[in-house]
């Protein structure tokens, strides 16, 4: 248990199907993350948020869409997604942006159909 | 550009060491993480380094040399829990994470 809980663990949808993910965190951290994990590759870093204000993103598609209402939860909106999203999505959170030691979700696991 | 090299798999025995090496060139430098990842679980911090030298912690330790760009990551006394993918990530001068692809180390009886 990292104190930071994800769902749904696993996600399928068709290409035109409109769905959310929830990230949720315990710790009291200002910072969270959304990043996308490929087999064999890095950790691709797709969305920060700081005290509840995006401030990095990183060329994403508008296909996927962050919102945080509050510092405990971050969502990625999803709509139109293609086969090459299938991945696995995994939120962070961190003390502070500096201050990057990352407790992570277990991830959604999302299959695009 | 900016670059994390790490091997893609390692294999080992129940019982010896394994050293698992990284390799950065990054817009700066403050700091290097390595997690742990099991299969279908969250990333687990397992150490920071930001000063030369090795940091030992248990059966895990993790060196760093700034000159070289270089890490590595430790295992001693290797358990079948042991079984993971490792990654390695550096904070760059804009305090963002640089990830390593991960190495898969598979441990042997």
């Amino acid at each position: 248990e990292t104190g930071v809980t994800q769902t749904p663990r696993h996600l399928v949808m068709g290409m035109t199907n409109k769905k959310s993910l929830k990230c949720e965190q315990h710790l009291g951290h200002n910072a969270m993350y959304w990043y996308k994990q490929s087999a064999k590759k890095p950790l691709e870093l797709m969305f920060v948020y700081s005290l509840e204000e995006r401030v990095e993103n990183n060329s994403v598609p508008s296909r996927f869409s962050p919102e945080c209402p509050n510092s405990s939860h971050l969502f990625l909106h999803l709509h139109t997604l293609q086969p090459e999203d299938s991945a696995l999505y995994l939120c962070a959170s961190s003390q502070d942006l500096e201050n990057t030691e990352a407790f992570f979700g277990q991830g959604t696991r999302l299959t695009v159909v | 550009g900016q670059n994390i090299d790490q091997p893609t798999e390692m294999t080992a025995t129940e019982g010896a060491i394994v050293q698992i090496n990284c390799t950065y060139q990054t817009s700066g430098f403050n700091g290097l993480f390595w997690y742990q990842q099991h299969a279908g679980e969250a990333p687990t911090f397992l150490s920071y380094n930001v000063l030369d030298g090795l940091e030992e912690k248990g059966r895990f330790s993790s060196f760093l040399s700034r000159s070289k760009g270089y890490s590595y990551l430790l295992l001693k006394e290797l358990q079948m829990k042991d079984s993971a993918s490792y990654l390695c990530a550096v904070l760059d001068s804009n305090y963002q994470l640089i990830w390593g692809a991960g190495t898969k180390l598979i441990i042997k009886p």
